[in-house]
């Protein structure tokens, strides 16, 4: 156990489709991550959230959008992704001045048909 | 961006036997961490270091920074079936707070022969 989880574990999407994944923490941090992991290739991070406001997009397609509601939940709202946006997505978090020692919850497996 | 070369990319192991693997940069790194992700999983923190030189176990895990600070170790003794799993390497820019700079490394995949 981890404390972060996400959902859904698995999702299958259209390119025309609109999707949503959710991210939760409970280990009482203050900084919440996205990243997407592609096989051999490493973690690329995506988006830096600190005490809800967004820090850090790394050059990432207006089709993913981030929102944190509050410091324990961070969502990535997807729309019109191409195949090749197919990967696990990555969420983590961590203290915000330990922004090294971050924790990371399962994924989700991401399929763009 | 930065590049961590971690090696080797993949090990075949006997059961019982020792294992160690490296992540080496051409900068300067003032944190390394080691992270391991089982599959369908999300990579576990096992160890971190923030000095150069230092040496920290995690049960059979044994990690070393180098003294450089451009390189670190993470040695595994006496493997079992559950180490089976992708093991990566993660450092932090010397003089660089914050996640943009984190770097990870591509992983060794290690499989554990019973």
């Amino acid at each position: 156990e981890t404390g972060v989880t996400q959902t859904p574990r698995h999702l299958v999407m259209g390119m025309t489709n609109k999707k949503s994944l959710k991210c939760e923490q409970h280990l009482g941090h203050n900084a919440m991550y996205w990243y997407k992991q592609s096989a051999k290739k490493p973690l690329e991070l995506m988006f830096v959230y600190n005490f809800k406001e967004q820090t850090e997009n790394n050059s990432v397609p207006s089709r993913f959008s981030p929102e944190c509601p509050n410091s324990s939940h961070l969502f990535l709202h997807l729309h019109t992704l191409q195949p090749e946006d197919s990967a696990l997505y990555l969420c983590a978090s961590s203290q915000v001045y330990s922004g090294d020692t971050q924790y990371f919850g399962p994924g989700t497996r991401l399929t763009v048909l | 961006g930065q590049q961590l070369n971690q090696s080797p990319q993949s090990m075949f192991i006997q059961e019982g036997e020792d294992v160690s693997m490296n992540c080496t940069s051409s900068s300067i790194f003032n944190t390394w961490l080691w992270y391991k992700q089982d599959p369908g999983e999300g990579p576990v923190l096992l160890i971190a270091l923030y000095k150069a030189g230092e040496l920290t176990s995690n049960g059979r895990l044994t990690a070393q920074f180098g003294i450089t600070r451009k390189d670190s170790f993470l040695n595994i003794s006496a493997s079992i079936p559950s180490d089976v799993g992708i093991y990566f390497c993660a450092g932090q820019l010397e003089g660089q707070t914050g996640a943009n700079n984190l770097f990870f490394g591509t992983g060794t995949r290690l499989t554990v022969i019973p």
